[in-house]
């Protein structure tokens, strides 16, 4: 099986850099993506790591180690936009199912 | 533009009743999943399929019945047997191989009441 865990609720200030940890227990990997959802919305997709380091996408960064079985999403520069939920999910090997975690809720505040 | 598209976007049930949420999609994937959302939940995996006439159950699949006649098309009835169906229900696609192309393509979601 598969488990994940996030933190359920995170606040940050405008213009700061906030990190989202996310980790993970699975019988195999093959994956892990994140995806922000704002209230009412579907997820949208926002990175992929597969190999362990650092993918870095705009003002957002997706860090991976393998080995510990943990990642992080960071978002810099934050603005009022970023305030979502951020879905860590996993994929395992040889599978085309993601499972997901809770989701981290994020407020940013002015 | 390709895309995966969900109807009704609201939708109100009555006790005892089924229902049908519509998932059509476009993008020419032959795999397609169900979810359902509940605050504080996340996502759970109710139905999913890989192939067309062919569906696997999820981890909370008790209670629902879909079916994949057609590849674009990926129908989820909440039959009178689920017993708490009000959640914030999630269609998506995707291409065989979940990669940095982005893994999902999500539906803009049904939100289910029962009134």
């Amino acid at each position: 099986g598969q488990n994940i865990d996030q933190p359920t609720e995170m606040t940050a200030t405008e213009g700061a850099i906030v990190q989202i940890n996310c980790t993970y227990q699975t019988s195999g990997f093959n994956g892990l993506f994140w995806y922000q959802q704002h209230a009412g919305e579907a997820p949208t997709f926002l990175s992929y790591n597969v190999l362990d380091g650092l993918e870095e996408k705009g003002r957002f960064s997706s860090f991976l180690s393998r080995s510990k079985g943990y990642s992080y999403l960071l978002l810099k520069e934050l603005q009022m936009k970023d305030s979502a939920s951020y879905l860590c999910a996993v994929t395992g090997a040889g599978s085309y199912q993601l499972t997901f975690g809770k989701g981290t809720k994020l407020s940013v505040i002015p | 533009d390709g895309g995966i598209t969900q109807s009704p976007k609201y939708l109100f049930r009555k006790e005892g009743q089924n229902v049908t949420l519509s998932c059509e999609q476009n993008l020419n994937h032959d795999a397609m999943y169900w979810y359902r959302q509940d605050p504080g939940q996340g996502l759970r995996l109710i139905y999913y399929s890989q192939i067309v006439n062919d569906f696997q159950k999820g981890d909370i699949a008790e209670g629902y019945s879909v079916s994949r006649e057609k590849k674009e098309s990926f129908p989820l009835t909440v039959t009178s047997a689920q017993k708490n169906p009000t959640a914030f229900y999630l269609c998506a696609s995707s291409a065989p191989t979940l990669d940095r192309s982005g893994g999902y393509t999500f539906g803009s979601g049904t939100r289910l009441t029962v009134v």
